[in-house]
């Protein structure tokens, strides 16, 4: 799978969007961009995944750019419950193949 | 459902003492795995299972072993506890094909030995 690239941490004013990046230069054609967090002390929570095109669902929005080096998970109005770390992974889908997570970005959202 | 559920929640193990840690999956999920994760760090892969009767070993399977013997339940099992091992350790489950959701997580077990 390939690796991933995050910032180590990130602040957000609450109320406002939290654009989240991730890189992921060695994607491969099979390979889907997955974004998970973890709220302190708990399992990892799937938030979205996307191959090509941009997805949204309830939570977030998923941008991945044309080249699909790169992406940006994007939550549309940050509230304090957003505070967490975020893993961007990229991996072949449709497969049993495990998620390696990184040390992801810890987001703060402040007041 | 109840999703993946572990237990137990917390634990203080002596040196050299064993213990199972349970998981427990309601959602008939093929796939399972362990992960472990240290103090202010990402989460490692232990062991995974794609089916009962089938386990196999992730980035970092030294001083654990799992079995599979149903679909249900996946239980992880520490032999001679070393204070190394001190970690929060999460249960994941999915579906093959995994179409959407991803993995589906466990609420963790809080493991120390002293």
């Amino acid at each position: 799978d390939a690796k991933t690239t995050q910032p180590t941490s990130m602040d957000c004013a609450e109320g406002r969007a939290a654009n989240l990046p991730c890189n992921h230069s060695t994607i491969s054609g099979n390979e889907y961009v997955y974004w998970y967090r973890q709220i302190h002390s708990q399992g990892p929570q799937y938030i979205i995944h996307g191959l090509k095109n941009n997805e949204t669902n309830e939570m977030a929005s998923l941008i991945i750019t044309e080249d699909r080096k790169s992406s940006t998970l994007i939550l549309p109005h940050a509230t304090l419950r957003d505070t967490a770390v975020y893993y961007c992974i990229v991996r072949v889908a449709n497969t049993g193949n495990q998620f390696y997570f990184g040390t992801g970005t810890s987001l703060t959202v402040i007041p | 459902n109840a999703g993946v559920t572990q237990t137990p929640k917390f634990r203080i193990l002596k040196i050299g003492q064993s213990m199972t840690l349970q998981c427990a999956q309601d959602m008939n999920h093929n796939y399972m795995y362990w992960y472990r994760q240290d103090p202010g760090m990402g989460l490692k892969l232990i062991y995974y299972s794609v089916g009962a009767g089938i386990t196999d070993k992730g980035e970092v399977p030294n001083g654990y072993n799992v079995s599979r013997s149903t679909t249900e339940d996946f239980p992880l099992r520490l032999e001679l506890a070393a204070p190394s091992q001190t970690s929060v350790y999460f249960c994941a489950s999915s579906y093959r094909p995994d179409r959407s959701n991803g993995y589906t997580f466990g609420s963790g077990t809080r493991l120390t030995v002293v």
